[in-house]
């Protein structure tokens, strides 16, 4: 067990609906980073939260966003969904900006 | 731009004995960390061992070890012992530690099957 949790584990929606994917991280880590893992992509670093702020933005989708609040737990938003929406999303934390990331156990959502 | 480079998509290994995992990755910048993540089949990304790019000795962890040869850009991977909990989809991992962005780059994956 890493320390970081996720929630859901499992997501299954309609295209074009909205889901909210809830992460919290380990505990005295300040930074959050979320990645998408799908078959053909791999995984992919969508973006790095830090003590509340947005620090790094890799390939999200504007469809795509996310926030860390005051207690650091974080959560991205996904909206219009569309069918390769589907895939499994991480969350990862670390102590610092940088550093070593421990992920947590994924959500997974298919999108139908 | 960082990549990260595994050639060896599949691989298998009979119970106790030793595999090794290549990974080669391409940076201009010196200063870095490179980490080893399993991920069995319940998809769970584990951390195995980490390197930092200032370091000359080679990182372990019980039975794991790396090679790291910073000039060659390379940053193999050798499970000794092999467990067939060791059966997993193996990341070769990147990060920079200098300014800029912080994600990392991870390689396409090397699956390793332990033969019982």
């Amino acid at each position: 067990d890493s320390g970081v949790t996720q929630t859901p584990k499992h997501l299954i929606t309609a295209t074009g609906q909205r889901v909210t994917l809830r992460c919290s991280p380990r505990s005295g880590d300040l930074s959050v980073y979320w990645y998408q893992q799908s078959l053909d992509q791999g995984l992919q670093f969508l973006i790095q939260y830090y003590n509340g702020e947005e620090r790094a933005k890799g390939n999200i989708l504007e469809r795509f966003s996310a926030q860390q609040f005051p207690d650091l737990h974080s959560e991205l938003n996904l909206s219009s969904l569309e069918l390769g929406d589907s895939a499994l999303y991480f969350c990862a934390s670390s102590v610092g900006v940088y550093g070593t990331q421990y992920f947590g156990p994924g959500t997974r959502l298919l999108v139908l | 731009a960082q990549t990260v480079t595994q050639s060896q998509p599949e691989m298998s290994v009979q119970e106790a004995e030793t595999v090794t995992l290549s990974c080669t990755y391409d940076t201009s910048e010196n200063n870095y960390y490179l980490f080893w993540y399993k991920q069995p089949p319940s998809r769970q990304m584990i951390l195995v061992i980490r390197q930092e790019a200032y370091k000359q000795q080679n990182a372990t962890e019980n039975r794991f070890s790396v090679n790291f040869q910073k000039a060659a850009k390379s940053f193999s991977l050798k499970i000794s012992d092999s467990q067939l909990g060791d059966t997993a989809m193996y990341f070769c991992a990147f990060i920079l530690t200098g300014a800029g962005s912080y994600q990392l780059t991870f390689g396409k994956g090397t699956k390793l099957s332990v033969i019982p």
